[in-house]
């Protein structure tokens, strides 16, 4: 079955350093990813929407300077902390929709966890 | 690791009906379970978390039950409306994140 896969599973910087997350959809290829994130017992919240070729769609209240993304094929999508505080720490996770007859199915990475000490 | 089931896999009724979706997970070591709905072309939004020690939660017409150790959770939508129409997705929640297949809810005017 088509997997989404994610690099690194877990993470642990320094406060003002840049940490880079990747998501990869490994026998598909997807022209749209989607990045989340879940601060601890709080929902997983859509922050963006990665488009293959073009700019990200960030949702309200997510800074696009401080989370950079770069969907440079159509099989990775990068999404960059810069500068990261602990209030980035997190866990992050990514998903990418497959088309079939059916419609679209979306498969989702294992997440990231981010921890900015 | 954990697998998550969710029946049935489409359903389609009347508007005004009540309806349940069953969600099952063969892994009770969460620290919570949420539901999500999705809509064609679009990310997930969250609908509900239940924290592993609560048993239900509610959200106007979305209520939401856990039953952590038998690996069951239900997502109860009262009074359905055609706006409602959607995939929904459960998602419970261990050290890593597992999502089920989805129900894809069509509700006729």
């Amino acid at each position: 079955g088509a997997v989404v896969s994610q690099h690194p599973s877990w993470v642990i910087c320094k406060s003002g350093t840049s940490v880079k997350i990747e998501c990869r959809s490994l026998d598909f290829q997807a022209t749209t990813m989607f990045w989340y994130r879940q601060f601890p017992k709080q929902s997983l919240m859509l922050m963006a929407t990665s488009n293959e070729g073009s700019k990200a769609t960030y949702e309200q209240g997510v800074e696009k300077d401080k989370f950079l993304i770069n969907h440079a094929s159509l099989t990775l999508s990068t999404l960059t902390v810069t500068s990261a505080h602990p209030e980035d720490s997190s866990f992050y996770i990514c998903s990418a929709p497959r088309t079939g007859g059916a419609g679209d199915t979306q498969y989702f990475g294992p997440g990231t966890r981010l921890t900015v000490l | 690791k954990q697998e998550v089931t969710q029946i049935p896999a489409a359903l389609s009724v009347p508007e005004g009906e009540n309806l349940v979706l069953n969600c099952s997970f063969t892994d009770s070591a969460i620290y919570n379970l949420q539901w999500f709905r999705q809509d064609p072309g679009k990310g997930l939004t969250s609908l509900l978390l239940i924290q592993s020690s609560q048993r239900e939660q509610t959200s106007g017409r979305l209520n939401a039950s856990l039953d952590k150790s038998s690996g069951r959770s239900t997502l109860y939508i009262a009074a359905s409306q055609p706006g409602d129409s959607a995939t929904y997705l459960c998602a419970p929640t261990g050290n890593q994140f597992y999502f089920g297949t989805g129900t894809s809810l069509t509700v006729i005017p």
